[in-house]
Parts: structure tokens; C-alpha cells; sequence
């Protein structure tokens, strides 16, 4: 069965340093991966998805994720966390059979000055 | 702006009433999502529709029904409201049904149920 686990519900960092998102996935196939990123009161936007091509991802507002087949996972990078970069990540990975999307239970991710 | 307009954006209600809540989707987009944000459940999928047809269900209860009508646009339609049912409720579209499209997603609406 497919399944999608981020591993911390809360990340931490200080402005101008890396940022590390972490999310395990679970497929039997070769399957599509999205990063969402939810802003505090706002609506959810794709960041980036990955569907088979290059398996390091660019995104929007510098954010990269790479598929690592042999390790199932899809973390999310950002040399250089920024005070805009405070919000919640999904990370969303479709299912084989009916192309349902599953989601990730959210990593909130904090910024300090 | 993602293109994907939601109706209301707040509604208040007591326990045991109904209310619909309406999505219109990006134009050109067939497919409709709906999804339920709470504190303690995160975001559930609820029920996805392409072209006027139920595709996919997720967790969504017996008491919330949803359709999609020839325009595209959508209705989601919750009844005998519970507190538990306090949540926001965002609708999503995507040009098809396929798990490698992008979803568009809503403002949302927040339900309280008081």
C-alpha cells in the first residue's frame, strides 16, 4: 500500500541557514511526488513535483528536492531559509492504482531571526 | 491567485444544521477535490470528481454528500453538523484526473460549528 511519512512535524532554523524537510514515501511503482507549501492563512501551492524525468527537482522561491529511489525519499532542501519561508510543507505522493493523491501529515517549518 | 474561487469564506452554524459549500474550478480544469483541514486530523482528502463523475473517495462521512454539476463548478454539502465538523474546507481542481497533474487549490472555507 502506498504511503507518504514526513519524519518531523516541526523544523526550526535560523534565517540564512540550510533548511532540510524530510519525507519518506512507499510505492509499489515509480510514483509522482509533490511538495505543497501552505502559507498561515492562506491556500496550498505546489512548490514541485517530480514525475519520472530528472530526479533533483527545482521548484519555486529556491526550494529542490531529490528522489532517492533506493532510499524512498523526497527530501526538501533550501540552501538559505528565509523569514517568507515560514509555513507548513506537504509532501504528496499519487497512488498507483487510481491516481489518488496521499498526503503527508505537514511539517511546520519555523524561522528565526 | 490560483484561479479556483470558494463560497463562503466563513460560515457559522449550530450543531445538527446543513450547509453547502461551492467550489468553481480554473477554466479548462475537469477534475474537482475536496479536503477537510482540521487542528487534530491535519488535511484529509474527502472526494474527488471529473467531468460530473465521482472518481475517487477519501475519508469523507456518511452525513457529507458532493456533485459536480455540467457547468464543472462544485457543491459540497455537509449535514446533522457536529462541533467535530469545525474545519476548513478547501476545494482543488486539475486539468485531468491523473496523479501527475497539479492541483489548484482554493482560498477555503472555514466552518464553525458552534
Amino acid at each position: 500500500a502506498q504511503s507518504v511519512t514526513q519524519l518531523d512535524s516541526h523544523v526550526s532554523v535560523s534565517e540564512g541557514t540550510p533548511v532540510l524537510l524530510r519525507c519518506n514515501y512507499s510505492s509499489s511503482y515509480s510514483p509522482s511526488l509533490f511538495w505543497y507549501v501552505q502559507h498561515p492563512n492562506k491556500g496550498l501551492q505546489l512548490l514541485l513535483k517530480y514525475t519520472s524525468a530528472a530526479t533533483l527537482v527545482k521548484g519555486i522561491n529556491g526550494f529542490e528536492a531529490e528522489f532517492k529511489k533506493s532510499e524512498t525519499s523526497f527530501h526538501l532542501t533550501k540552501p538559505s531559509a528565509h523569514m517568507s519561508d515560514a509555513a507548513e510543507y506537504f509532501c504528496v505522493v499519487s497512488l498507483d492504482s487510481n491516481y489518488q493523491l496521499i498526503w503527508g501529515a505537514g511539517t511546520k517549518l519555523i524561522i528565526k531571526p | 491567485d490560483s484561479g479556483v474561487t470558494q463560497t463562503p469564506k466563513h460560515l457559522i452554524t449550530a450543531t445538527g444544521q446543513r450547509v453547502t459549500l461551492r467550489c468553481s474550478p480554473r477554466s479548462g480544469d475537469l477534475s474537482v477535490y475536496w479536503y477537510q483541514q482540521s487542528l487534530d486530523q491535519g488535511l484529509q482528502f474527502l472526494i474527488q470528481y471529473y467531468n460530473g463523475e465521482e472518481r475517487a473517495k477519501g475519508n469523507i462521512l456518511e452525513r457529507f454528500s458532493a456533485q459536480q454539476f455540467p457547468d464543472l463548478h462544485s457543491e459540497l454539502n455537509l449535514s446533522s453538523l457536529e462541533l467535530g465538523d469545525s474545519a476548513l474546507y478547501f476545494c482543488a481542481s486539475s486539468v485531468v484526473w491523473g496523479g501527475g497533474y497539479e492541483q489548484f487549490f482554493g482560498p477555503g472555507t472555514r466552518l464553525t460549528v458552534l
